[in-house]
């Protein structure tokens, strides 16, 4: 199964754009480009996700590399309530297409 | 609508003990999945099922059992407890997969002494 390739953490400071890479160089062409978020102490949320085309969403953006090797998960302006680990996430494809979690960027933001 | 529930939140456990997890979902799901996360690492998939009466392993299934009778309800076993499955444990459901958002319970904190 293809893998996943993260910063470990990032920092940002409040009410700035945070750009959070994500590398899968191994990607297959069926493979969907998940995001989630994970808030100290909770289950994963979900951010959102992609195929090939560039996302937008309430939460967020999604810029696909046009070879989809990589991918960046854009917040607009972060606030303090965005500190989380962020995961970029392919499925599964051996276990029905279910997430693989790598170790995700822990993103900080700082007021 | 609760989304996913998880029960308990807590439960401590000595080595040997068994226990089931209890998860349960009313959006009328048709998968569901469980996860472990350990201290500072990512979750992994121990069970998922496709539908009630299907289930199938995931990453990590060893020491784990599930079944599926209803749509709703999707309990995880731990037959013989041991240190190695002190984790937090998450419940997951959605429509379907690849482009399916997974809706996460709040998980259920687990320690084995």
């Amino acid at each position: 199964d293809a893998k996943t390739t993260q910063p470990n953490s990032m920092e940002s400071n409040e009410e700035e754009p945070v750009h959070l890479p994500c590398n899968h160089s191994t990607i297959s062409g069926t493979d969907y480009i998940h995001w989630y978020r994970q808030l100290p102490s909770q289950g994963p949320e979900y951010v959102i996700h992609g195929l090939t085309s560039n996302v937008n969403n309430r939460m967020a953006s999604l810029a696909i590399a046009e070879d989809r090797k990589s991918s960046t998960l854009i917040l607009h302006r972060a606030t303090l309530r965005d500190a989380a680990v962020y995961y970029c996430i392919l499925s599964l494809r051996n276990a029905g297409n279910m997430l693989t979690f790598g170790g995700g960027t822990r993103l900080m933001v700082k007021p | 609508n609760a989304g996913v529930t998880q029960t308990p939140k807590f439960q401590v456990l000595k080595t040997g003990q068994s226990m089931t997890l209890q998860c349960a979902q009313d959006m009328n799901h048709e998968y569901m999945s469980w996860y472990r996360q350990d201290p500072g690492m990512g979750l992994r998939l121990i069970h998922y099922s496709v539908g009630a009466g299907i289930t199938d392993q995931g990453e990590v299934p060893n020491g784990y059992n599930v079944s599926r009778s209803t749509t709703e309800d999707f309990p995880l076993r731990l037959l013989s407890a041991a240190p190695s499955q002190t984790s937090v444990y998450f419940c997951a459901s959605s429509y379907g997969t690849g482009s399916s958002e997974q809706f996460f319970g709040p998980g259920t904190r687990l320690t084995v002494l």
